[in-house]
């Protein structure tokens, strides 16, 4: 089965600093892996996603994930954080082939932005 | 275009009451899931529709919750005999065409039994 761990449950940085959000996955083959975004009140949102390719992928507001299989990993990465970056993260992963399609989430990581 | 939209935004019940929950998914979109958020926890999966198969129905908790998806479109969770723990957010998610993967979200209704 898949599963997804986020170890951090909470970050805190100051605007304008560097971020890295940790996601690790279990999966016994290639998976799809998501990084979603959820504003206070506000549903999901796709920052971006890797299905395969070049491991390094660009998504909306200036994110980036890198896509490690050695490490079972896909951290989230922003250069520089902005106040409205302030939200919680979801890490995903899901079958990369098969017509039944049912993602794993994590339990998200908080992030907090400091001015 | 329209994004996924959800009814009641917010629906207070009493424990024992009924509740139906709605769901609008994107036009033309396929796939729909509906997903629970409890305080603090991540995503957990109760039921995915995709075109006219059955649906997977595997991560309902319990036989009070139900859902339909009537003409491949709106979808509507039913609740009966709510209980405190069912308070939550529940969100409602659709897909494009299989093979894309990607979901877009709905705001969410969100709701509280006392």
């Amino acid at each position: 089965a898949q599963s997804v761990t986020q170890p951090d449950i909470h970050i805190t940085v100051s605007e304008g600093a560097s971020l890295e959000l940790r996601c690790n996955y279990s999966y016994g083959a290639t998976p799809y892996l998501f990084w979603y975004v959820q504003s206070p009140g506000q549903g999901l949102q796709l920052l971006l996603k890797y299905f395969s390719g070049d491991t390094l992928v660009q998504g909306i507001k200036g994110f980036e994930a890198e896509f490690k299989r050695s490490q079972s990993s896909f951290n989230l990465r922003k250069p520089s954080v902005h106040w409205s970056d302030a939200a919680e993260y979801f890490c995903a992963v899901a079958a990369a082939s098969g017509g039944s399609y049912i993602p794993t989430f994590g339990r998200g990581t908080s992030l907090i932005v400091h001015p | 275009g329209a994004g996924v939209s959800q009814s009641p935004s917010n629906k207070v019940t009493e424990k024992g009451k009924d509740v139906e929950l709605r769901c609008d998914p994107i036009s033309g979109h396929t796939a729909l899931y509906w997903y629970r958020q409890s305080l603090g926890q991540g995503l957990e999966f109760l039921i995915y529709f995709q075109g006219n198969s059955a649906p997977d129905k595997s991560g309902l908790p319990s036989d009070r919750f139900s859902a339909e998806r009537t003409g491949g479109s709106v979808s509507t969770l039913t609740i009966q005999r709510t209980q405190q723990e069912d308070s939550a957010v529940y969100l409602c998610a659709s897909s494009p065409a299989p093979g894309t993967k990607a979901q877009y979200f709905g705001p969410g209704t969100r709701l509280l039994v006392l």
